[in-house]
């Protein structure tokens, strides 16, 4: 069966550290994969977008990379601050209808 | 601004009724979605629609109806054949819909409560 995975622990680093996340995926052929950020009570909000022949992705503190020989991605915040708590979660784009999310990894950046 | 809005915010029903939540876009967007998300859980796709008058079911269609008569509205029922229907509903909307890789843009969503 298609299967999204992502860590349902929360992951608690220190401010100034680098958080890494990850997403896992089986039988499934994305075409893209996508990447956004959900604060409690409210909608999600794209914050990037990778290609299946685009090994990784920056923007400002973020970066992506995809790996579609191991079905993973993993998402990076470099100098976390106590503001990029939330919970991220992980969207593939098979190019045919709508996307499929992950069920999300909850970040919380300690001061 | 452009955007994209839910109403009501918070929605409580009685079990057996029928309750219609809204969602308006003004993005000049082609394709509209709705989710629901559960605690703890990620977005399950209920219906979509590529197109004006043209919509599909996605993956939790049931006890769920959707209509696309405008451009700009996707409003979706939730009937009294959704066995569990309290939950957090939200909608999306792009550009265009399938391949593309295509961003989706949320809107603030509607949390339902069965009483």
């Amino acid at each position: 069966s298609q299967k999204i995975e992502q860590n349902s622990e929360a992951l608690n680093i220190q401010e100034g550290k680098t958080a890494t996340l990850t997403c896992n995926y089986t039988n499934y052929s994305p075409a893209y994969l996508q990447w956004y950020r959900q604060d409690p009570g409210r909608g999600p909000v794209f914050l990037l977008l990778i290609r299946e022949n685009e090994k990784e992705k920056r923007k400002e503190r973020l970066k992506v990379t995809f790996d579609t020989t191991l079905k993973q991605s993993l998402f990076h915040i470099t100098a976390s601050q106590p503001a990029d708590s939330a919970t991220y979660l992980c969207a593939l784009d098979t190019g045919r209808r709508a996307l499929t999310f992950g069920s999300g990894t909850r970040l919380q950046v300690q001061p | 601004d452009g955007g994209i809005t839910q109403s009501p915010k918070y929605l409580f029903r009685k079990e057996g009724q029928n309750v219609t939540l809204s969602c308006e876009q003004n993005l000049n967007h082609d394709a509209m979605y709705w989710y629901r998300q559960d605690p703890g859980q990620g977005l399950r796709l209920i219906y979509y629609s590529q197109i004006v008058n043209d919509f599909q079911k996605g993956d939790i269609a049931e006890g769920y109806s959707v209509s696309r008569e405008k451009k700009e509205s996707f409003p979706l029922t939730v009937t009294s054949a959704q066995k569990n229907p309290t939950a957090f509903y939200l909608c999306a909307s792009s550009m265009t819909g399938g391949s593309g890789g295509n961003e989706q843009f949320f809107g603030p969503g509607t949390r339902l409560t069965v009483l």
